[in-house]
């Protein structure tokens, strides 16, 4: 079955920038979609077509997309980002979807 | 706004049978495909299955096809989720969500209700 592929946890300082990737092969060809799940709460879509922002998200928030690899930008961590990260994608028939296993962002 | 409300959850015991409901408000339903995801105590989220926003077309998830059935009421802005043959590895909160603007994402979930299987 279709997999994608993310670290398990990312750490950075208030201020940096935290970069979360998530790998898949299917990637190349199927849009690439990011959720912020913070704890005891349910996810909230933050990126959509590799890139997209929804209304409400605050820019610090970014997407981007190379050959088999789309990356989670947060520019300027702050201390309320501290959450699991999901990506999330469709495998090659687009009949499934698929959802990386998450990667915990700790702000020091 | 925007409201996903997910009901039927409860302890459940293995081999039985359990339906989830998810009422919806604040967007035009039966406009919307809709997602059930779920995620295991301290696991990661799990895609489940999706339905057409006229109930046309649906698709599960490799691990509940045959065991779990989607549907929706579109007179009551209502989702659901048929869940047979339950097993202990069915432990979990389960979520429903909008599709976004293509089926494949989620573009708003529910808080979720919890399911526990269990003797």
């Amino acid at each position: 079955s279709y997999e994608l592929t993310q670290p398990p946890s990312v750490s950075v300082s208030p201020g940096q920038t935290a970069r979360i990737t998530c790998s898949g092969d299917a990637l190349p060809k199927q849009f690439g979609y990011w959720y912020q799940q913070k704890a005891g709460q349910a996810p909230v879509l933050i990126i959509y077509k590799d890139s997209e922002r929804p209304s409400g998200i605050p820019e610090r928030f970014s997407g981007s997309s190379s050959g088999t690899t789309v990356t989670l930008t947060i520019s300027g961590v702050q201390v309320e980002d501290e959450a699991d990260y999901y990506c999330q994608s469709s495998d090659s028939s687009v009949t499934h979807v698929v959802f990386g296993g998450g990667t915990k962002l700790t702000v020091l | 706004q925007v409201q996903l409300v997910e009901s039927g959850g409860g302890v459940v015991q293995p081999g039985r049978s359990l339906r989830l409901s998810c009422a919806a408000s604040g967007f035009t339903f039966r406009s919307f495909g809709m997602h059930w995801v779920r995620q295991a105590p301290g696991k990661g989220l799990e895609w489940l299955a999706v339905i057409w926003y006229d109930g046309s077309n649906k698709y599960y998830g490799d691990s509940v096809k045959g065991r779990f059935a989607i549907s929706r009421d579109n007179s009551k802005n209502t989702l659901y989720l048929q869940m047979n043959s339950l097993r202990a590895e069915d432990t979990a909160v389960y979520y429903c969500a909008i599709c976004g603007s293509s089926w494949n994402y989620f573009d708003f979930w529910g808080q979720g209700t919890l399911v526990t299987v269990s003797s």
